[in-house]
């Protein structure tokens, strides 16, 4: 079955301009996370959706990025007035119903963005 | 709060040898779940394995094992006749019980390159 997908693969953009990630969670799956590797920092989490809501949205690195999630499925990841240190792969995941830590997310292949 | 460390950032061996990712982690929950992931070069992120904080059996799938330690705090991954293959950053992570959002933490994650 399909996999997580995400657009557009690789983005590159100048500096001061908003961007906007895309995530298609695997279908059925009610939980969906975002996630940003980077050289400096490693994996780290930044938020994620249990349907259409977000009850934890501390790991958003600034007031510059949001994310939103409709239907249930697809969500997108905003990042506005962007900076170099933004420059990153975002990862999108997503698992089955939200048990106590027990199910494992699976990841789509990631949106490499670079801020010139 | 959570922590994984993956102290091996590179290793280096030639293909049939075995070799030991070593994983430790720090959490204050009695209950929390493991997981190792695979990253090739290719960038998505594979699930290997899941392992809850009350099982501390090892597994073993094909040239895979695994072996928790809760007295260690570590959860280690072997691959044993290794292959040109298994070349890829390998990721383990730690979810905790009381996090609502199951989110992962993940250690640095450690690059494995496998010479034939």
């Amino acid at each position: 079955g399909a996999g997580v997908s995400q657009s557009p693969s690789n983005k590159v953009t100048e500096k001061g301009k908003d961007v906007e990630l895309r995530c298609d969670p695997i279908s059925g799956h009610t939980a969906l996370y975002w996630y940003r590797q980077s050289l400096g920092q490693g994996l780290e989490f930044l938020i994620y959706f249990q349907g259409n809501s977000a009850p934890d949205k501390s790991g958003l690195p600034s007031d510059r990025f949001s994310a939103e999630r409709t239907g249930g499925s697809v969500s997108t990841l905003t990042i506005q007035r962007t900076q170099q240190e933004d420059s990153a792969v975002y990862l999108c995941a997503s698992s089955s119903v939200l048990t106590s830590g027990s199910n494992e997310q699976f990841f789509g292949p990631g949106t490499r963005l670079t801020v010139l | 709060a959570q922590k994984v460390t993956q102290a091996q950032t590179e290793i280096s061996v030639v293909e049939k040898e075995d070799v030991t990712l070593d994983c430790v982690y720090e959490t204050r929950d009695t209950t929390y779940y493991l997981f190792w992931y695979k990253q090739p070069p290719s960038g998505e992120l594979v699930f290997l394995i899941r392992r809850n904080s009350f099982d501390e059996q090892n597994e073993i799938s094909g040239r895979y094992s695994w072996n928790f330690q809760k007295s260690t705090s570590s959860f280690n991954f072997t691959i044993t006749a290794s292959q040109v293959v298994d070349s890829a950053v390998y990721f383990c992570a730690l979810s905790e019980n009381n996090n609502a959002g199951n989110m992962l933490t993940f250690g640095g994650g450690t690059r494995l390159m496998v010479k034939p």
